[in-house]
């Protein structure tokens, strides 16, 4: 069985300081592992997406974030938050890239 | 990134009658689409897996009698929201997703609010 669990409902940064969302994982196999986007009445947009290849993924928009195995954790950083990275974010799971499972997500606010 | 397009964006309809949600990959054939139910400030929750041409798979506690889902066409899912009562009420997302032809990733609609009154 696979899930997710993202830690922070709400997380609240100043515009220029870095954000960090984290998201620790269960899966029975090595699993794949995604950070989504979702803006206001706008449709999932992939940030970026963890293969078993390098522990470290970059994403668009200056997004990265790392695999530790050993905690289970893939969270998500930026290095300096931008007012239009206000959205809600989701970690998501999948055992065979065919059946997601999604976190409860996290909703980042940025102040100005 | 391939594009996946619902229609319509948003419906209102009363409760008892019917609605149909259309979903099309407009980039890709894709094999499989898969909708999602969203209620406010909630995750995705999997409703049902459809391939082409088979019938759905529905997740457990989806009641297949009244989400109705058609998988006609390679570029084309439908799902029918029978006899709506206003408990329906939400945000509904479909994805699509072609194995090689969509770089094994699942693209996701813009989503349709339907709104039971």
């Amino acid at each position: 069985a696979q899930s997710v669990t993202q830690l922070d409902s709400h997380v609240s940064v100043s515009e220029g300081t870095p954000v960090l969302l984290r998201c620790n994982y269960s899966s029975s196999y090595s699993p794949s592992l995604f950070w989504y986007v979702q803006h206001p009445n706008k449709g999932l947009q992939l940030l970026l997406k963890y293969t078993s290849a390098a522990t470290l993924v970059k994403g668009i928009n200056g997004f990265e974030a790392e695999f530790k195995k050993s905690e289970t954790s893939f969270h998500l950083t930026k290095p300096s938050a931008h007012m239009s990275d206000a959205a809600e974010y989701f970690c998501v799971v999948s055992e065979n890239d065919y059946k997601l499972s999604f976190g409860a997500g996290t909703t980042v606010t940025v102040r100005a | 990134g391939a594009v996946v397009s619902q229609h319509p964006s948003w419906v209102i309809c009363k409760s008892g009658t019917s609605v149909k949600i259309e979903c099309r990959s407009l980039d890709f054939q894709a094999t499989t689409m898969f909708w999602y139910r969203q209620f406010p400030k909630q995750s995705l929750m999997l409703m049902a897996t459809s391939n082409e041409g088979s019938k759905a798979t529905y997740e457990q506690g989806v009641e297949k009698d009244k989400f109705l889902i058609n998988h006609a066409s390679l570029t084309l899912s439908t799902l029918t929201v029978t006899s709506a009562h206003p408990e329906d009420s939400s945000f509904y997302i479909c994805s699509a997703y072609g194995g090689e032809l969509s770089s094994y990733e699942q693209y996701f609609g813009p989503g349709t609010r339907l709104t039971v009154t």
